[in-house]
């Protein structure tokens, strides 16, 4: 199976910073790769698809790249809404797996 | 509006069995696989089966193969999963969600809101 390596765990930052989450995968997995938002009692929400295609009605402060094997979640100009926790998720083959989550915190 | 509305959570004994449904309105069900993710509480999230979308295809996570069975029934819109010799290590909240997409590879764009499973003597 593939493995995500997502880091960091756990990120403090502020209101109008920037921040970026990083998920490696243990093989290639092309574009195949997705992020989701998480708020506590909820379902997750649909951020990103395609490594870096925005889904709708989602704020143009989120962006996502890719380079070989390393995906990254960018957030610019940090909003009270986006404190949260964040997952990225590989859907190369047919078993899916998860990265293990970043807790972003309001410092 | 697109909702899936998931139901069947309950406590039940080691060994015991428990069948989940999800139903699902505001998309066109039978033109999309789906999937079934859970998540132990304060934990990350679990891919658990895909299905196709006329039930022809199915796969797994190795831990649960062989004792859960992914299933749908396109004329009721519903999506379902069938749970045998539960342990302890299933008891998760347990989400529905449609793949973006037409096709087995894609994204989850649309979820339920879960529904709690507890595995305990």
């Amino acid at each position: 199976d593939i493995q995500m390596t997502q880091s960091p765990s756990t990120l403090s930052a502020s209101v109008g910073d920037s921040v970026s989450i990083t998920c490696r995968a243990s093989q290639r997995i092309s574009n195949y790769l997705a992020w989701y938002q998480q708020k506590p009692g909820k379902a997750p929400n649909l951020l990103i698809y395609k490594a870096s295609v925005l889904e709708s009605g989602v704020p143009s402060r989120f962006s996502g790249s890719m380079s070989g094997t390393e995906f990254t979640l960018t957030i610019s100009s940090l909003q009270p809404d986006d404190f949260a926790t964040y997952y990225c998720h590989q859907y190369n083959t047919y078993s899916y797996t998860f990265g293990q989550g970043t807790k972003l915190e309001i410092k | 509006e697109v909702q899936l509305v998931e139901s069947g959570g309950a406590l039940v004994q080691p060994g015991g069995s428990l069948r989940l449904s999800c139903a699902v309105s505001g998309f066109t069900f039978s033109r999309h696989w789906m999937s079934w993710v859970r998540q132990v509480p304060g934990k990350g999230l679990e891919w658990v089966a895909n299905i196709k979308e006329d039930g022809s295809e199915k796969h797994y996570v190795g831990s649960v193969k062989g004792r859960f069975t992914i299933s749908r029934d396109n004329a009721k819109n519903t999506l379902y999963l069938q749970m045998n010799s539960l342990r302890a290590d299933d008891t998760a909240v347990y989400y529905c969600a449609s793949l973006r997409g037409f096709g087995g590879y894609d994204a989850l764009d649309s979820w339920g809101q879960g529904t709690l499973v507890t595995v305990s003597s």
